[in-house]
């Protein structure tokens, strides 16, 4: 069945470092996947996400790009900020009724 | 703002004590979810429902029933609340071609 698996956090960044988080993805064919981004005290919301292979989404100058090749859909930033500090969740449908989500990578990015 | 509203956002239950979580989407979405997130356990899906009049066991169903009388609203039932039930607790609905929207959470303790 469908399945994500991402790094365990925490991960600690200095305001402006290179953001990686990562996400591998087991999948019957090619469902779109997805990255939700959960700030303190509140629900999950769309970060971005991509429909097909080799698609890139972005959005609030995080990127991620679909890799059909190494199945990932890693999560990056170039230039982190302190308000970017929150839980982030890789997710794929495992069908049409339901998503798997990963266990989520809490990010604290200190000033 | 359309989106997914949960009532109420904070409550403390007593042991045995009922309650229901309302859920309520204004955009049309056919499926609807309730989730349950713990600290270590990521999210865990409770109950979901595709459509009108339908609900479906998910990860987590033991000591909860749902309703879907009506397309927009999804109610979650504790018959008889125990201290494992507390938790935050997540509606999220979706269409077919898209990703979740989620409500901002329900705090649930139980003493």
């Amino acid at each position: 069945g469908n399945s994500v698996t991402q790094m365990e956090g925490p991960v600690t960044l200095s305001e402006e470092a290179f953001l990686t988080i990562n996400c591998t993805y087991t999948a019957t064919g090619y469902p779109s996947l997805f990255w939700y981004v959960q700030y303190p005290g509140e629900g999950l919301q769309l970060l971005l996400k991509a429909t097909k292979a080799d698609d890139k989404g972005s959005n609030k100058g995080f990127e991620a790009t679909y890799r059909k090749e190494t199945t990932s859909f890693h999560l990056e930033k170039g230039s982190v900020q302190v308000s970017d500090s929150a839980v982030y969740f890789c997710a794929l449908p495992h069908n049409f009724n339901k998503f798997y989500f990963g266990s989520g990578t809490k990010l604290n990015v200190k000033p | 703002n359309a989106g997914v509203t949960q009532t109420p956002k904070f409550r403390v239950l007593k042991t045995g004590q009922s309650m229901t979580l309302l859920c309520a989407q204004d955009m049309n979405h056919e499926y609807m979810y309730w989730y349950r997130q713990d600290p270590g356990m990521g999210l865990r899906l409770i109950h979901y429902s595709v459509g009108e009049g339908t609900t479906a066991k998910g990860e987590v169903p033991d000591g909860y029933n749902v309703s879907r009388l009506k397309k927009q609203n999804f109610l979650l039932g504790l018959e008889s609340a125990a201290p494992s039930q507390t938790s935050v607790y997540f509606c999220a609905s979706r269409s077919h071609l898209d990703g979740y929207t989620f409500g901002s959470g329900t705090r649930l303790t139980v003493v």
